[in-house]
């Protein structure tokens, strides 16, 4: 079953304007990772945040994490077109040998 | 940076038939690679985790004797889909785990069953 849910499920958005995606889920986790996935492509890891972090950064990439809210969020800002993908959340559990567990995923739109 | 490949990129088959799909790190080991199954419009759903030298481990809900996986080098796993069927239709997709934990994907395979 899929442990994250993510909102909004779609998101459009004009180009310089900044994009926040949510991400929740249920149990305690080691980490949490962000992935972009342009429509019918692979994977790109855009960011891991560990259980003891609460923020990171990586270029226009700003996550959050929030373990009593068991919640993450991830901030792309001064968006551009190339930006547009859909976006998931990935948790690593304890114990769980490295799997990811995916979110539903939200699917950005950079208007240029 | 580590990468991982997939073959075919696509393929499409008639109902009935099996389908082999093969996952590669092509510059690290892995022990452990994973498959994932995508629907259109939706998330990654876990299938099975591979270990090399052992069973596969199968998610709830997913028949190991339809999705046959093997995983006999520290550098290949292949999923076989046998018996597909038009519902089998969907986006599969591999991992391979480095010894960072870092995990790196395929590029996916398009699996079509007419």
């Amino acid at each position: 079953s899929q442990q994250g849910e993510e909102d909004p499920q779609a998101l459009s958005i004009q180009e310089g304007e900044n994009a926040t995606m949510n991400c929740s889920y249920k149990t305690s986790i080691n980490n949490l990772q962000w992935y972009r996935q342009n429509s019918g492509r692979g994977l790109v890891h855009l960011i891991l945040i560990r259980s003891n972090e609460r923020e990171k950064h990586s270029g226009r990439l700003r996550v959050t994490l929030d373990t009593s809210k068991k919640s993450s969020s991830l901030l792309i800002t001064a968006s551009r077109a190339a930006d547009t993908a859909s976006y998931f959340c990935a948790t690593v559990l304890d114990n769980q040998g490295g799997k990811l567990i995916f979110g539903q995923g939200t699917e950005l739109s950079v208007k240029p | 940076g580590a990468v991982v490949s997939q073959h075919p990129s696509w393929v499409i088959c008639k109902s009935g038939t099996s389908v082999k799909i093969e996952c590669r790190s092509l510059d690290f080991q892995a022990t452990t690679m994973f498959w994932y199954r995508q629907f259109p419009k939706q998330s990654l759903m876990l299938m099975a985790t591979s270990n090399e030298g052992s069973k596969a481990t199968y998610e709830q809900g997913v028949e190991k004797d339809k999705f046959l996986i093997n995983h006999a080098s520290l550098t290949l796993s292949t999923l076989t889909v046998t018996s597909a069927h038009p519902e089998d239709s969907s986006f599969y997709i591999c991992s391979a785990l480095a010894e960072t934990y870092e995990q790196y994907f395929g590029p996916g395979t398009r699996l079509t069953v007419t």
